[in-house]
Formats: structure tokens, C-alpha cells, sequence
């Protein structure tokens, strides 16, 4: 089995600040994803990157920039805070190898003041 | 692009009948399919995964269906108890890396 760990479990910011979500699985899987899930709403892609420093904009990317420093690890930077931003940010991976079963972290919920 | 509409959005069932669970997608190409549950405050958790080449899948209390002309996927839950209570979401994986979600069933078992 494997873990997805997502840093920080909360993050309040202020609105126009520049917020950076973590993410780290050990999974080794290949392909990692970032979702927004507004309260009592469905997921929405954000990014997501097929393999180790590749990047693939989501239907939501606007306003947010990704990066995949290492295949381990994915990171998601919320540009510029704003008050609609409030949401669960959920980080998630997969692999061709385990039939594409999409394994998801506990998420980190983001609070702009 | 693949298209999923997941009816219906709320259900409440008493402890012990039956819940039914619907998704409909529209590319006929799709071959990977999954349940995930969703508890308050929570993330998704992995409930099963069906494939293009089964059509019934069991698990712990529930059975999940797909019906490959008629392109619908649907979760049966047999006896719900309120362990149960919580919101589901199918997902279709596109074949180019993403996945179509549902947009969620939240599931109220009254005791």
C-alpha cells in the first residue's frame, strides 16, 4: 500500500497573497492531480502532470500554477488569494500499472480572510 | 469529450432498504470506472472499480453494475445502515490521463 500526504492539513491566508499547497505519495506512481471541491460540490481539475516535470492545465487553471519537482511530489500555488477561493484543495495519484485506480490525500482547506 | 450525469444528487433511504446510485456517460470507449465515498470532512476513498469487460462487481454490502449499452454504471446498496451516510461520486477515466467525476449523491440513512 501507499500514502498521499498533503501540507498543510489548513492554510488561511489573506486575500492577494500567494499560497503554495504540497503534496507527496509514495505510491511511486506516475501521474498526479490537483482538484478544488467547494463545500457539498464535486471535484474539479486544476492540474495535473502525466510523469516528473511535465505540467497539463486542468479545466480550472487560471489563477494557479503547478509544479512537479520530482515524480513524489506535486505542488499547486494559488497565485493570488482571493475570497471565492475558500475551498478543499484534494491532491491524488494514479498508475497505468494499478489500472488507473486514482488514490486520493486527506486535502488541505484553504480559508482567504 | 466524455460527458457523466450521476442521479440523484440527494437520497434518503431508512436503515436497512436499499439505495441505487446512477451514473450515465456518453463515450463508449470508456473502459475504467469508479465508486468513491466521501464522508463528511473527509476525502474520497476508493470503493470499487469496474472495468469494461465486467459487468458485476461486490464488494462489503453494496454491488456495482455496469451496463455497457446503455452506457450506466450504478452502486447498489443492499441493506444500508448509517455507516452509510455519506456523499458518492463515480469517476470515468478518459484514456488520456483524466478523469470525467460525477458531480455526487449525498446519501442519508436514517436510523
Amino acid at each position: 500500500g501507499g500514502i498521499i500526504t498533503q501540507t498543510p492539513k489548513f492554510l488561511i491566508g489573506q486575500e492577494g497573497q500567494k499560497l503554495t499547497l504540497k503534496c507527496q505519495q509514495n505510491f511511486n506512481h506516475d501521474t498526479m492531480y490537483w482538484y478544488r471541491q467547494d463545500s457539498g460540490k464535486g471535484l474539479r481539475l486544476i492540474y495535473y502532470s502525466i510523469t516528473e516535470n511535465d505540467l497539463q492545465k486542468g479545466d480550472l487553471s487560471e489563477g494557479y500554477d503547478a509544479s512537479r519537482e520530482k515524480k513524489s511530489s506535486f505542488s499547486l500555488t494559488v497565485t493570488s488569494a482571493q475570497k471565492n477561493e475558500m475551498a478543499v484543495f484534494l491532491c491524488a495519484s494514479s498508475s497505468r500499472d494499478s489500472s488507473y485506480e486514482q488514490y486520493f490525500g486527506p486535502g488541505t482547506r484553504l480559508t482567504v480572510l | 469529450g466524455e460527458q457523466v450525469e450521476q442521479r440523484p444528487p440527494h437520497l434518503s433511504v431508512r436503515e436497512g432498504d436499499s439505495a441505487v446510485i446512477t451514473c450515465t456517460y456518453t463515450d463508449p470507449n470508456s473502459y475504467y470506472f469508479f465508486w468513491y465515498k466521501q464522508e463528511p470532512g473527509a476525502s474520497l476513498q476508493l470503493l470499487m472499480k469496474v472495468f469494461s469487460s465486467t459487468e458485476i462487481n461486490e464488494g462489503q454490502g453494496f454491488t456495482v453494475l455496469l451496463n455497457k449499452k446503455d452506457k450506466r454504471l450504478s452502486l447498489n446498496l443492499t441493506a444500508a445502515h448509517p455507516g452509510d451516510s455519506a456523499a458518492y461520486f463515480c469517476a470515468v477515466h478518459t484514456g488520456n490521463y483524466k478523469y470525467v467525476f460525477g458531480a455526487g449523491t449525498r446519501l442519508k440513512v436514517i436510523a
